[in-house]
């Protein structure tokens, strides 16, 4: 098993640019979240998907952000009109929900986003 | 809100010592917590998983134990090697919502 794939590592914009990053998930997997990695804010959680359905994107800033799961396998967010405070590790993880009812997330290894 | 709390940002100690990480947590649902670990460059991966039909979980030479009663939760290990160095993260699940709720993270690193 590969585990979680993201794509590409690392990715440069400049100011205004669109950045879309991938995430494939563990094959069987039911739900695919985000989460944003920063020095000063640590690790927050942006959306997650289940069984392809947006479920939680509590965590989404309202403008700019969005995110896709158009088939089991993939996964995708995208930053329009990057500014240099989206710069981060982007995180996506994938998991099988437990019967406990609490979710075991497996994590990608991430894509770094600068912008300039 | 559900929230989690770690007050050690960083740890340093030496090979074969005692390593103890606190942190505690806030919920109003029934909590399963975890201990994730990142290596640098890589994702943060499960390194140990304890529920309320337990209170207490065992890997890779690490013990976590949470005290409901407290809201702590804890991680030790008796005597830690260079190869433990990365960042150490309480986690917080709640039952039927999805997310987990990361702590702040601890920063251990190992003296040869």
């Amino acid at each position: 098993n590969a585990g979680v794939i993201q794509t590409p590592r690392h990715k440069v914009t400049g100011k205004g640019q669109e950045a879309t990053l991938w995430c494939e998930p563990i094959s069987g997997h039911s739900a695919v979240f985000w989460y944003r990695q920063t020095i000063v804010q640590g690790l927050e959680f942006l959306t997650y998907f289940r069984n392809q359905a947006p479920i939680d994107d509590s965590g989404m800033p309202k403008e700019r952000f969005s995110a896709q799961m158009p088939n089991q396998s993939h996964s995708t967010l995208k930053i329009q009109s990057t500014q240099p405070q989206d710069s981060a590790v982007y995180l996506c993880a994938s998991s099988l929900e437990d019967r406990d009812g609490a979710e075991t997330l497996y994590f990608g290894s991430g894509t770094r986003l600068t912008v300039l | 809100g559900d929230s989690v709390t770690q007050m050690q940002g960083q740890v340093t100690l030496s090979e074969d010592d005692f390593l103890f990480i606190n942190c505690t947590y806030s919920t109003t649902w029934y909590p399963t917590l975890f201990w994730y670990v990142q290596y640098p460059g890589e994702g943060p991966q499960l390194l140990l998983k304890v529920t309320t039909a337990n209170n207490k979980g065992i890997s890779r030479g690490f013990e976590a134990t949470y005290d409901k009663g407290t809201t702590s939760f804890h991680l030790q290990k008796a005597s830690v090697q260079e190869s433990d160095s990365a960042v150490y993260y309480c986690v917080l699940g709640v039952y039927n919502q999805g997310k987990l709720i990361f702590g702040q993270g601890t920063k251990l690193s190992i003296k040869p």
